[in-house]
């Protein structure tokens, strides 16, 4: 029961790169969700997405695209990453069956240091 | 727009002592509250929810938490701490929509660190 899983678990990167996060998730759950956990600012919402090719953004989207061309997977693209983006960043899924019932459970995260 | 604090940044509780981490809630409409827990290089894990009914949840590992509408708090409890209940606690609000309904996006707390002294 793999459950969700994300790669790489460490990542290092420079200025200016474009780094993918990816997240795997095998409960066939319709949502998926990227956050970032920063010190003093808990873990704020980037991207989320309510099944395959419906996204939508969060809290702090900004420097930040993600594709879901399959139920499954949840990419997460930096498409130029900046320093002010080394984070840890964690996915989530839920079922999404019943808006007050339904639970978030997440991966492992990917810690990204951006040089 | 709705929130949660935990207005503690670090709690501490020798072993054997009962715990509580403390959270307070706002919310434009009914208020459904998450606790979640970090362990060092792991993600949250799940502990409880309350959606409505007993304002006494229990969860997972002998925790549980208490709902108080008047005190708008979400307090999360546990009678006796064990060193291994050291973490970091996150407690966690649904968001609304603009019609005042709920959506499947959580609004996290800034966390809590427990450190369970032996």
């Amino acid at each position: 029961d793999a459950g969700i899983t994300q790669s790489p678990r460490y990542k290092i990167t420079e200025t200016g790169r474009q780094v993918t996060l990816m997240c795997h998730q095998t409960w066939s759950h319709s949502y998926m969700f990227w956050y970032r956990q920063d010190l003093g600012h808990g873990l704020r919402l980037i991207y989320y997405s309510a099944a395959a090719d419906i996204t939508d953004k969060g809290e702090v989207p900004d420097g930040y695209v993600v594709s879901r061309s399959k139920t499954e997977n949840f990419p997460l693209t930096l498409e130029s990453a900046t320093r002010s983006q080394t984070s840890v960043y964690f996915c989530a899924s839920s079922e999404g069956l019943a808006v007050p019932m339904d639970t978030q459970y997440f991966g492992p995260g990917t810690r990204l240091t951006v040089l | 727009a709705q929130s949660v604090a935990q207005p503690e940044d670090q709690v501490n509780v020798a072993e054997g002592n009962p715990l509580t981490v403390k959270c307070t809630y706002s919310v434009s409409g009914n208020p459904y509250l998450f606790w979640y827990v970090q362990y060092p290089n792991r993600g949250l894990q799940f502990l409880l929810k309350y959606i409505t009914g007993d304002n006494l949840v229990k969860g997972s590992y002998g925790f549980e938490a208490e709902f108080n509408k008047s005190q708008t708090s979400f307090h999360l409890k546990k009678p006796s701490a064990l060193v291994s209940d050291s973490a970091l606690y996150f407690c966690a609000v649904r968001d609304g929509d603009y019609y005042g309904g709920a959506t499947n996006k959580l609004i996290f707390g800034t966390g809590t660190l427990l450190a369970v002294q032996p």
